[in-house]
């Protein structure tokens, strides 16, 4: 199956600062890739998705300017948490849909994100 | 609207014993249907997935799941749980390619030795 990579898999920062994570496609090329959000025993919440060359769709809820989110590329796609705050502690896993066939979607290994 | 329902959040079976992991699903078209498997501080493996054909369909690590539609089901099994199976395990729906997925709420299994 193809491979979805995401950088940094853990990432402990300090209240105010801002944390970016990266969700790579590694052998495909994906125009679309979501971003999640997974808390503790919990299933994945969908938070926004991304498409190649143009802005993100966020869900209801979901601020924008807090997560910020581009994909300049078709195989990368980045997640910025600005002004992280303890809340905003989580694990963010990215996906991306495989070109052709059923669009399967393919996930990346998750990053936790740890807001001191 | 779509909706996924997977019933019982906590799954406990055996060492050897038969796994049954059960996913309802609501669509107003045919639907694909996934299961996926979360090991802990990971991201999510692709364990099958039924589109068209054959309803029973054969996964990865011995599991397989069948589509009922007139159950509106897509129950996951494995005849003989192994320790390593103990994970989160999550079934989604999809409209057709290139749809929004959809997950149900997860259920986690544990194997007892």
């Amino acid at each position: 199956g193809a491979v979805v990579s995401q950088h940094p898999s853990w990432v402990i920062c300090k209240s105010g600062t801002s944390v970016k994570i990266e969700c790579r496609s590694l052998d495909f090329q994906a125009t679309t890739m979501f971003w999640y959000r997974q808390f503790p025993k919990q299933s994945l919440m969908l938070m926004a998705t991304s498409n190649e060359g143009s802005k993100a769709t966020y869900e209801q809820g979901v601020e924008k300017d807090k997560f910020l989110i581009n994909h300049a590329s078709l195989t990368l796609s980045t997640l910025t948490v600005t002004s992280a705050h303890p809340e905003d502690s989580s694990f963010y896993i990215c996906s991306a849909r495989g070109a052709g066939g059923i669009g399967e979607l393919f996930f990346g290994e998750g990053s936790r994100l740890t807001v001191l | 609207a779509q909706s996924v329902t997977q019933l019982g959040s906590h799954v406990s079976v055996s060492e050897g014993a038969l796994v049954l992991l059960r996913c309802n699903y609501s669509s107003s078209v045919p639907p694909y249907l996934f299961w996926y498997v979360q090991y802990p501080n990971q991201g999510l493996q692709l364990l099958l997935k039924y589109t068209t054909g054959a309803t029973l369909v054969k996964g990865i690590n011995g599991f397989e799941a069948e589509f009922k539609k007139s159950e509106t089901s897509f129950h996951l099994t494995k005849p003989s749980a192994h320790m390593s199976d103990a994970a989160e395990y999550f079934c989604a729906v999809s409209e057709g390619a290139g749809n929004q997925f959809y997950f149900g709420t997860g259920t986690s299994l544990t194997v007892i030795p």
